[in-house]
């Protein structure tokens, strides 16, 4: 299996602020990676998908970067709707497996 | 636009069988794409559990060890999960979602989960 790496673990960031979410994967997936946010309770949400397009209705200050082993999620002035977990998903080869999760909160 | 519902057990008795059904709606299945299971167990990350395809072909994890099957009635458009000797580590929120119409693609959307306990 494909293993994700995802750093940081948790992060703090205020209103206003950049971040940025690095994923990792153990071998080349090309651009097969999609970025996921999730709140507390709720189903997780496609944000980016094949590495940096964004998906239909997601803000543009949401974006993804990166191929082969290493992609960034980058949230350009953080609102405070942003709060959440990030995770990154590979889908190059099945089992398509997750990373462990970005806590990004205040 | 697609809608997906879990329904099913909340509460399962460990050795027993995990039973799920994923209602499907504002989709035929029959059109295409490939259908998925995930779980995540309470304050753990996600594990994606297999998926069909609308002509009944599936992919399992194989870290599952053969005791996972999922299964699809497109008259009723909806799709199953079975998990067999169901124990502790089950405990998980089950996601149905929607894969893409190619093999590979991103997962969207989403049901809204169900949370499922194995107790002993």
């Amino acid at each position: 299996d494909i293993q994700m790496t995802q750093s940081p673990s948790s992060l703090s960031a205020s209103v206003g602020d950049r971040v940025t979410i690095t994923c990792r994967a153990s071998q080349s997936i090309a651009d097969s990676l999609n970025w996921y946010q999730q709140k507390p309770g709720k189903a997780p949400r496609l944000l980016i998908y094949s590495a940096s397009s964004l998906q239909n209705g997601v803000p543009s200050r949401f974006s993804g970067g990166g191929s082969g082993t290493d992609f960034t999620l980058t949230i350009n002035s953080l609102r405070p709707d942003d709060f959440a977990i990030y995770h990154c998903q590979q889908t190059h080869s099945p089992p398509f497996t997750f990373g462990p999760g970005t806590k990004v909160d205040i | 636009q697609v809608q997906l519902r879990e329904s099913g057990p909340e509460l399962v008795k460990a050795s027993e069988t995990l039973s799920l059904t994923c209602d499907v709606s504002g989709y035929s299945m029959t059109s295409g794409s490939y259908w998925v299971w995930i779980r995540q167990p309470p304050g753990k990350g996600l594990e994606w559990i297999g998926n069909i395809y609308h002509t009944g072909s599936t992919y399992y994890n194989p870290s599952l060890r053969g005791r996972v099957t999922i299964s699809a009635d497109t008259s009723k458009n909806q799709f199953s999960l079975n998990l067999n000797s169901a124990a502790a580590a089950d405990t998980a929120v089950y996601y149905c979602a929607k894969e893409g119409a190619v093999a590979g693609n991103w997962v969207d959307p989403w049901g809204q989960g169900i949370l499922v306990t194995v107790s002993s």
